[in-house]
């Protein structure tokens, strides 16, 4: 059974950093590209950044790009997401999810990330 | 970036109506698009791939239709657990965007 499993959100001041995790479990995780996805509190979805399966190729949504990083370590079937500088708009729960052929089949249950002061 | 956009934003259907949803892309995606179900609290659910592929354990009455801009997603005879909030998803580049949603009400 594949489970995503999301760690790592919290309540952080405006210009802080996060660091989120997702553990991954009951399929080849160095196979998939992977991705984390956001949901701003009764807003609709927003990709935020993606990495291929080996790590070698990363991509981000131009909201993110600059201060957040996405990695991942293949031997501990780990994603992560290193955010910097954030903002009251990055306030979202977080997704990660595995992808094929950019579309996302299976999502973790989200962790919580609130930027406030 | 690709623009994706849903319509209706809400819409009010009965048990057994037949529910149809659009999505249109700013650009030409092909066949690369996927659509998803989300309950409130819940993660979203992949129903529909490459614009008509039926994922795996998604009921037959989900279809999926379209290609270049105009997709679509009909619900054949609305279920209880149909009621729920749906968004596409362009699959053909980065970065990958989503349409807005639309909410499925009970009528």
């Amino acid at each position: 059974e594949v489970q995503l499993l999301e760690s790592g959100g919290g309540l952080v001041q405006p210009g802080g950093s996060l660091r989120l995790s997702c553990a991954a479990s009951g399929f080849t995780f160095s196979t998939y590209a992977m991705s984390w996805v956001r949901q701003a509190p009764g807003k609709g979805l927003e990709w935020v950044s993606g990495i291929s399966g080996s790590g070698d190729s990363s991509y981000y949504a131009g909201s993110v790009k600059g201060r957040f990083t996405i990695s991942r370590d293949n031997s501990k079937n780990t994603l992560y997401l290193q955010m910097n500088s954030l903002r009251a708009e990055d306030t979202a729960v977080y997704y990660c999810a595995s992808q094929v052929q950019e579309y996302f089949d299976f999502w973790g249950q989200g962790t919580l990330v609130t930027v406030s002061s | 970036d690709i623009q994706m956009t849903q319509s209706p934003s809400t819409l009010s259907a009965s048990v057994g109506d037949r529910v149809t949803i659009t999505c249109r892309a700013s650009q030409s995606i092909s066949s690369w698009l996927a659509w998803y179900q989300q309950k409130p609290g819940k993660a979203p659910k992949l129903l529909i791939y490459k614009a008509s592929s039926l994922e795996s354990g998604v009921p037959s009455r989900f279809s999926g239709s379209g290609s270049g801009t105009e997709f679509t997603l009909t619900i054949s005879s609305l279920q209880p657990d149909d009621f729920a909030t749906y968004y596409c998803q362009q699959c053909n580049s980065y970065p990958l965007t989503f349409g807005g949603g639309t909410k499925v009400e009970i009528k």
